[in-house]
């Protein structure tokens, strides 16, 4: 596709359940990142990749979050036993090395009941 | 990247110009200004961006002080559909490690 992106669009989970979400970035595009936000809350930066390594994952708030690439494209963000604190829109990004624009994908809403 | 600093809120009547201010003081001399915006919580949307000259694209115009203490992000003629939230951004693009990151942003309410 020709922009950055993301599934699921919607998910509602139970609490202490696991979760994954994907991303799919613009084709030949090395450079990945991360955010969340929170309902009315601004954005926060979670997580870079650069190909498969991730040299900055200074915003991920717990060990219950982790994040994988392969392939240099498909990044997957998984959460482990969620809790309602977790809920919020998650968005992924990417952009070419160098890169001057950053693109973001519609995001996955995550629910956790 | 430098921090920057913007109106929390501000509206604008339909068809007019709305003008965005923000001030990064402490930008430094390869750090581009980037305006992004995002619309009840989609995926933020590219704008503009500059260095020092001002820029102009199908969207909107960026004007740059002489110092590059302070920019405006000009909206031509506002549409409803231009009501969000705008980010001002200071980032160097070479280092893709360099991510946007993202401040409180200015809420714009476009009215009719």
């Amino acid at each position: 596709g020709a922009g950055v992106s993301q599934s699921p669009s919607n998910k509602v989970t139970e609490k202490g359940k696991d979760v994954e979400l994907r991303c799919d970035p613009i084709s030949g595009h090395t450079a990945l990142y991360w955010y969340r936000q929170s309902l009315g809350q601004g954005l926060e930066f979670l997580i870079y990749f650069q190909g498969n390594s991730a040299p900055d994952k200074s915003g991920l708030p717990s060990d219950r979050f982790s994040a994988e690439r392969t392939g240099g494209s498909v990044s997957t963000l998984t959460i482990q036993r969620t809790q309602q604190e977790d809920s919020a829109v998650y968005l992924c990004a990417s952009t070419q090395i160098p890169g001057r624009q950053i693109y973001f994908g519609e995001g996955s809403w995550l629910t956790v009941v | 990247d430098a921090k920057t600093t913007q109106p929390p809120s501000m509206d604008c009547a339909e068809g007019r110009a709305a003008n965005l201010p923000c001030n990064h003081s402490t930008i430094s001399g390869n750090e581009y200004v980037y305006w992004y915006r995002q619309i009840h919580s989609q995926g933020p949307q590219y704008i503009i961006h500059g260095l020092k000259n001002n820029e102009t694209n199908e969207m909107a115009s960026l004007i740059i002080t002489e110092d590059r203490k302070s920019s405006t992000l000009i909206l031509p003629h506002a549409t409803l559909r231009d009501t969000a939230v705008y980010y001002c951004i200071v980032r160097v693009p070479e280092a893709a490690g360099n991510k946007l990151t993202f401040g409180g942003g200015t809420r714009v309410l476009v009215k009719p």
